[in-house]
């Protein structure tokens, strides 16, 4: 996971938009991904996008990239006390296996 | 419909033990990855099986091997077992090998003691 890099904490208050940011270093074409992991558990897969492509909304999600800065970008809108979790950014690199960054903890207070 | 599916849930081994977890993968997917998530990180890249072939490797020492059977399902084998090897074992799976969409089990938690 070292060429994917998350800031490791965010805190926001429910009702709130939440952005959790990531960078890359993979610079040929590529997918990118957030998973989510709640505690004890395994990684659920919440959307995805193409290098080519530029922005991707999906309910409540919406996933912005940057491909000349390499960054990602994750916007849960009207976070609820259930988006608390850690996200994971991850590329998939030229072998198909996914590298992910460390994570960014989500809280999200009442 | 069955997601990924891994057993046990939890095991506690001591150093220098072996140990074998299985994955299942969802239907109709054939290729299965396995990662390792240490406590704090993120996952990290151990294995891909598609069609029963190995199709890639992390930098893991040779004491970690896998395999996948006739019905997709994979085995991942840890020899002498480190004190370092306590981690949540992480199952993937995704229809082809280009592992566009890769769906995870709850992970097998090994505790080495």
């Amino acid at each position: 996971g070292e060429d994917v890099e998350q800031s490791l904490f965010l805190s926001v208050r429910e009702g709130d938009s939440s952005v959790i940011n990531c960078t890359y270093t993979d610079s040929s074409s590529t997918y990118l991904y957030w998973y989510k992991q709640e505690p004890g558990a395994g990684l659920q897969l919440l959307t995805y996008i193409f290098s080519n492509m530029d922005m991707k909304q999906d309910q409540r999600l919406t996933v912005l990239l940057n491909k000349k800065d390499k960054h990602l970008s994750l916007r849960i809108a009207d976070t609820q006390t259930g988006d608390s979790a850690i996200y994971f950014c991850a590329e998939r690199n030229s072998g198909y296996a996914l590298n992910f960054g460390k994570g960014t903890s989500l809280l999200v207070t009442p | 419909d069955a997601g990924v599916t891994q057993s046990p849930t939890h095991l506690i081994k001591t150093r220098g033990q072996h140990v074998t977890l299985r994955c299942s993968p969802i239907s109709g997917h054939k290729s299965v990855s396995w990662y390792q998530q240490v406590l704090g990180q993120g996952p990290q890249f151990i294995f891909q099986y598609y069609e029963k072939e190995e199709r890639g490797r992390g930098n893991f020492p040779d004491r970690f091997s896998a395999r996948q059977f006739p019905n997709y399902s994979s085995e991942l084998n840890v020899n002498a077992l480190l004190l370092g090897d306590s981690a949540l074992y992480l199952c993937a799976s995704s229809l082809s090998q280009m592992n566009t969409e890769a769906f995870f089990g709850q992970g097998t938690r090994l505790t080495v003691v």
